[in-house]
C-alpha cells in the first residue's frame, strides 16, 4: 500500500493566516492525489482534485500544488468555517490511502 | 439532484450478520462506481474497497478482503456492504461514496453508524 503521511496532524492559527499542510506520499504518484475536508459529525467534502484543480464551488482561497511525492495544500486566508479536519488521498494505486488528517483550530 | 442515501444506525451484537445499504438517485446509477470508507471513532478514512455497479465487478483493500462483501443490486439503484460475523472492532462510521473522474469523491453519503457490543 502507498503511505500517505500529513503535516501537521493538528495545527492552530488565526482567522486570515495562511495555512499550509504537507502530503507526502511513500513512493511517486504523479498527480493522482485529492484534498477533503471533514467537519465534526459530516461526510467529507472535495475540496481539490487531481492535486490543485479547485472542485466547482469551492472558494478560492483554497487550493492545491504538487506531484510526484510532495504535494501541498494551502488555506490563503483562514475563515471561522474552515475549522474541520482535512485529508489527503491518493488513487495512483489501489487500494486507495488516505493521509491521516490535520486538525485544524482557530487560535 | 445527485443523492446517496444510506441505511440507518445498526447496534449488533458479535458474531451477528449485518448489511447496510446506500441507494443513488438523481443520475444513472450504473455510470459510476461506488466505493466504501470506513472511519473508526475518533479516527481517519479508511478507504475498504468498491464496486462497478453495472457488472458488480469489485477491488477490495488488502485490509478488509474476506471480511466484507460488497454487492450491488441496479435494479434498485443500491450498494451493500456486508457482514457475516461482526467483530468489537467493526464498530465505526461507514460511508458511501460515488467515484467521479478517476479518483476522487463529489458525493457522499450521510453515514452509518455500526456499533458492535455484547
Amino acid at each position: 500500500d502507498i503511505q500517505m503521511t500529513q503535516s501537521p496532524s493538528s495545527l492552530s492559527a488565526s482567522v486570515g493566516d495562511r495555512v499550509t499542510i504537507t502530503c507526502q506520499a511513500s513512493q511517486d504518484i504523479s498527480n493522482y492525489l485529492n484534498w477533503y475536508q471533514q467537519k465534526p459529525g459530516k461526510a467529507p467534502k472535495l475540496l481539490i482534485y487531481d492535486a490543485s484543480n479547485l472542485e466547482t464551488g469551492v472558494p478560492s482561497r483554497f487550493s492545491g500544488s504538487g506531484s510526484g511525492t510532495d504535494f501541498t495544500f494551502t488555506i490563503s486566508s483562514l475563515q471561522p468555517e474552515d475549522i474541520a479536519t482535512y485529508y489527503c488521498q491518493q488513487y495512483d494505486n489501489l487500494p486507495q490511502t488516505f493521509g491521516q488528517g490535520t486538525k485544524l483550530e482557530i487560535k | 439532484e445527485v443523492q446517496l442515501v444510506q441505511s440507518g444506525a445498526e447496534v449488533k451484537k458479535p458474531g451477528e450478520s449485518l448489511r447496510i445499504s446506500c441507494k443513488g438517485s438523481g443520475y444513472s446509477f450504473t455510470s459510476y462506481w461506488i466505493s466504501w470508507v470506513r472511519q473508526m471513532p475518533g479516527k481517519g478514512l479508511e478507504w475498504m474497497g468498491r464496486i462497478d455497479p453495472s457488472d458488480s465487478y469489485t477491488n477490495y483493500s488488502p485490509s478488509f478482503q474476506g471480511h466484507v462483501t460488497i454487492s450491488a443490486d441496479k435494479s434498485i439503484s443500491t450498494a451493500y456492504l456486508q457482514w457475516s460475523s461482526l467483530k468489537a472492532s467493526d464498530t465505526a462510521m461507514y460511508y458511501c461514496a460515488r467515484l467521479e473522474r478517476d479518483g476522487d469523491y463529489n458525493y457522499w453519503g450521510q453515514g452509518t453508524l455500526v456499533t458492535v457490543s455484547s
